[in-house]
């Protein structure tokens, strides 16, 4: 199976900073990634595929990069709606793997 | 839009069974892979099993390989999992999705607790 480790686990920001949350695979799974954003008592929420491709509806604070088996989620300028945590998953191959998640807090 | 309500949770003891019930609507059900997921109390999200668009084809993660079965009824646009031999370790919310390589919808969850 492929392992994902994400870090860190937990961050404190502020309104209007500079977030990066990073993705390590066990193996290069050629851009086959999705972020996730989740909120508590809800349903995750898929942000980014192919690592870097925008969900629609997503704000464009948010972006996503990377290859071979490091990967980032960049949030641009932190909003109070985006203090939630965020996971990558990959799709390479079956079976399907998440992170172990980063926690956004205040 | 795209929906997807579970039911069917609810207490079970151990070495128990419970079948879980997906009815999706808004999308055109037989065209997508269907998977169920989970996610434990403060854990991160686990994927268990996935089912072709028309039902061929089944995989489990496994941890609920020989326990878990998928299935589904595209004439009710619904997918089931079938939990039997439930384990303390089974309780956690479950939610299917819809599996698009990333799973870009889900439903609101469903709380299974396997307890004695």
């Amino acid at each position: 199976d492929i392992q994902l480790t994400q870090s860190p686990s937990s961050l404190s920001a502020s309104v209007g900073d500079r977030v990066t949350i990073t993705c390590r695979a066990s193996q290069d799974i050629g851009n086959s990634l999705a972020w996730y954003q989740q909120k508590p008592g809800k349903a995750p929420k898929v942000l980014f595929y192919a690592s870097s491709i925008l969900k629609n509806g997503v704000p464009s604070r948010f972006s996503g990069s990377g290859s071979g088996t490091d990967y980032t989620l960049t949030i641009s300028s932190l909003q109070p709606e985006d203090f939630a945590t965020y996971y990558c998953q990959q799709y390479y191959n079956t079976p399907r793997t998440f992170g172990q998640g980063t926690k956004v807090e205040v | 839009q795209v929906h997807l309500v579970e039911s069917g949770g609810g207490l079970v003891k151990p070495g128990g069974s419970l079948r879980l019930s997906c009815a999706a609507s808004g999308f055109t059900f037989t065209d997508y892979y269907m998977s169920w997921l989970r996610q434990a109390p403060g854990k991160g999200p686990e994927w268990l099993s996935y089912i072709s668009d028309g039902g061929t084809y089944t995989y489990y993660a496994d941890s609920v390989k020989g326990r878990f079965t998928i299935s589904r009824d595209n004439a009710k646009n619904s997918v089931f999992l079938q939990m039997n031999s439930l384990r303390v370790e089974d309780t956690a919310v479950y939610y299917c999705a819809r599996d698009h390589t990333d799973f870009d919808y889900w439903g609101q969850g469903i709380l299974v607790t396997v307890s004695s």
